[in-house]
């Protein structure tokens, strides 16, 4: 089982909608939570950190953590074309694991016209 | 805030010479600094963690003798990946963990460095 699972997508949305992204878990010591954007070619931006169960909102963009469930979402309201990129969703389970933080392969956003 | 930069931005070489990429954190010190690779079309690959004024902790599978890092300051890490063959052309990105604004161990990432290996 992989550490960070994402699906790969493409999601597609139209222009305007809510983009609902998700991503699981599998070590339940994980402390720490984050969402990148990146763009073809380019390397990840941050977008949002979450640590604890609940929401954090930032402008459009929601994340969503549930530590039971070992699952955390990232929602983008009014999606634009410019949201289209791979968004990777990063875990980092503590000292114990190095604090490092572990990658899930990305899902695809695109958002059209 | 929170400003990572890369240089160079991207390098052709020779088989066989190597190159050095180098990683500031432009407006906070980390002591922190990690090291990944990209092939097209996969997800970030970590290769070391580096910590100030200490050696490198490298991952499994990777080869310390042939990527060197180097921590020298709380804002400057190099890799130089010795003796380059093309099998080591990729995407080349640094994060330094840390500063304003995000958690104790949020990660910002450098804008990366193309390396092609002719």
């Amino acid at each position: 089982q992989k550490e960070v699972e994402q699906n790969s997508g493409p999601l597609s949305v139209p222009e305007g909608a809510i983009a609902s992204l998700n991503c699981t878990y599998s070590d339940r010591g994980s402390q720490s939570f984050f969402w990148y954007r990146q763009y073809s070619g380019k390397s990840p931006e941050l977008i949002m950190f979450i640590y604890s169960n609940g929401d954090k909102e930032d402008g459009r963009f929601t994340a969503q953590l549930n530590k039971a469930s070992q699952y955390v979402s990232l929602l983008i309201r009014d999606s634009q074309p410019s949201d289209s990129a791979t968004y990777l969703c990063a875990v980092n389970i503590g000292a114990g694991g190095g604090n490092k933080l572990t990658f899930g392969t990305g899902t695809q956003l695109k958002v059209e016209l | 805030g929170a400003v990572v930069s890369q240089h160079p931005s991207w390098v052709i070489c020779k088989s066989g010479t190597s190159v050095k990429i180098e990683c500031r954190s432009l407006d906070f010190q980390a002591t922190t600094m990690f090291w990944y690779r990209q092939f097209p079309k996969q997800s970030l690959m970590l290769m070391a963690t580096s910590n100030e004024g200490s050696k490198a902790t490298y991952e499994q599978g990777v080869e310390k003798d042939k990527f060197l890092i180097n921590h020298a300051s709380l804002t400057l890490s190099t890799l130089t990946v010795t003796s380059a063959h093309p099998e080591d052309s990729s995407f080349y990105i640094c994060s330094a963990r840390g500063g304003p604004g995000g958690g104790t161990d949020t990660q910002y990432f450098g804008p990366g460095t193309r390396l092609t290996v002719l």
